[in-house]
């Protein structure tokens, strides 16, 4: 059974740049889509960027100038960065893995908390 | 504002049975299998359905889905206290090359 954590910071300030990190275990990275999810308070889910195992990478039009999504195989993990964030992206961050390529996410990570603030 | 469209909130008594819509457009749900999840707060959400009225193993199959034209459903039968929670479905958009959520609607056992 795969399972997903994502870990980083859980404050950041206003026009910094948001990381995350997801991690792999109990299967391998290379192979499906893996997807950074969120949430803000109050509102529903946002899918934010994919990325295959082989680099293949697709962004949010709403998001794509601020966020780069990266993955290390050797490491199991694929990462999020989002820059010049502001109180709008303060949500709950999932990593996600895509079974089909269909936004069929069969595997979640438990979410962190993500607040923007100085 | 979510580009599938769904309704805020939905209920039911124990045993009811419960539908939830998903609306949708043709560059999502009109060509595309649709998925549902089970959302409860604090946990990461469970995929319920997948392609449009599959379910993964270990879902109870009190839980359906079903798709026709740019709309979709999932009902919820013998309603039970532990299905209160957030169901949201979701598609791949082919415009977005991307998946796409619906807001989500609330299910509470009356």
């Amino acid at each position: 059974q795969v399972q997903l954590q994502e870990s980083g910071p859980g404050l950041v300030k206003p026009s910094e740049t948001l990381s995350l990190t997801c991690n792999v275990s109990g299967g391998s990275i290379s192979s499906y889509y893996w997807s950074w999810i969120r949430q803000p308070p109050g509102k529903g889910l946002e899918w934010i960027a994919y990325i295959y195992y082989s680099g293949r990478i697709n962004y949010n039009p709403s998001l794509k100038s601020r966020v780069t999504v990266s993955v290390d195989t050797s490491k199991n993990q694929f990462s999020l960065k989002l820059n010049s964030v502001t109180a709008a992206d303060t949500a709950v961050y999932y990593c996600a893995r895509d079974h089909y390529g269909e936004g069929d996410f069969d595997s979640w990570g438990q979410g962190t908390l993500v607040t923007v603030s100085s | 504002q979510s580009v599938l469209t769904q309704p805020p909130s939905a209920s039911g008594t124990p045993g009811q049975r419960v539908t939830i819509s998903c609306s949708g457009s043709s560059s999502n749900i009109g060509s595309e299998t649709v998925n549902w999840f089970q959302h409860l707060p604090g946990t990461a959400p469970k995929l319920l359905i997948y392609s449009n009225n599959q379910r993964p193993s270990g879902v109870p199959d009190r839980f359906s889905g079903s798709k026709s034209g740019t709309s979709a459903s999932l009902a919820i039968s013998g309603l039970q206290s532990e299905d209160e929670a957030d169901y949201y479905c979701a598609a791949w958009d082919d415009s977005l090359n991307g998946p796409v959520f619906g807001g989500g609607t609330k299910v509470t056992v009356l």
